[in-house]
């Protein structure tokens, strides 16, 4: 069994903060690491695919980070907006699994005036 | 982007009915779907992943009878929830993908089975 975990589980900032959070995936047999937004009552949204150690993606104000070789990946969101809110879900694809996610439970951020 | 369509969203039945869920990539040629389920303060686990034509790959655990997935075109999936019972309610969500396994997955808003 793959253990992806996420940290924190949940978040609480004001408008105008940075901030981020970690997700930790098995080190070996790396294949790659989504990362999705999901809003409530949406669809989750592909934010980043990443394949290469020491990868950095970015989209708008939100990137992301990966370390494959230690095994962690990080996501920041710069100056965050109401519209942030969301719980940010990274999932792990092992090689040889083809397109298999395995998920983390995700950080639930909250963005408030 | 990608839409996923996926219909119902909420399901209240009463036990012993077969609940039938489907799942369209409405602008895009899904190669692959995959099904996963949700229980309350947990992650999504994945179910199956089915390609058009062939049988689904069910993962460990989750039985092939109970929970019937047909993938017969490349824009329609379903996932037939048999014979459901109270321990089958869960929040069921399911994903396509294009042809590249590097691409990332585009997911329906899910549906709420609730059998009574």
């Amino acid at each position: 069994i793959l253990n992806v975990e996420q940290s924190p589980q949940s978040l609480h900032v004001q408008e105008g903060d940075s901030t981020n959070f970690t997700c930790s995936f098995p080190s070996s047999n790396f294949y790659a690491l989504h990362w999705y937004r999901w809003e409530t009552a949406k669809s989750p949204e592909a934010l980043f695919v990443m394949t290469l150690n020491g990868d950095e993606k970015k989209k708008g104000r939100i990137s992301a980070t990966l370390n494959t070789k230690e095994g962690y990946s990080y996501l920041y969101i710069k100056g965050s907006q109401p519209e942030d809110s969301a719980t940010y879900l990274c999932a792990f694809i092992n090689t040889g699994t083809a397109s298999k996610l395995t998920f983390g439970t995700g950080t639930r951020l909250q963005v408030t005036l | 982007g990608a839409v996923v369509s996926q219909h119902p969203s909420r399901v209240i039945c009463k036990s012993g009915t077969s609940v039938k869920i489907e799942c369209r990539s409405l602008d895009f040629q899904a190669t692959t779907m995959f099904w996963y389920r949700q229980f309350p303060k947990q992650s999504l686990m994945l179910m199956a992943t089915s390609n058009e034509g062939s049988k689904a790959t069910y993962e460990q655990g989750v039985e092939k009878d109970k929970f019937l997935i047909n993938h017969a075109s490349l824009t329609l999936s379903t996932l037939t929830v048999t014979s459901a019972h109270p321990e089958d309610s869960s929040f069921y969500i399911c994903s396509a993908q294009g042809a590249y396994s590097n691409q990332p997955q585009h997911f329906g808003d899910g549906t709420r089975l609730s059998i009574l």
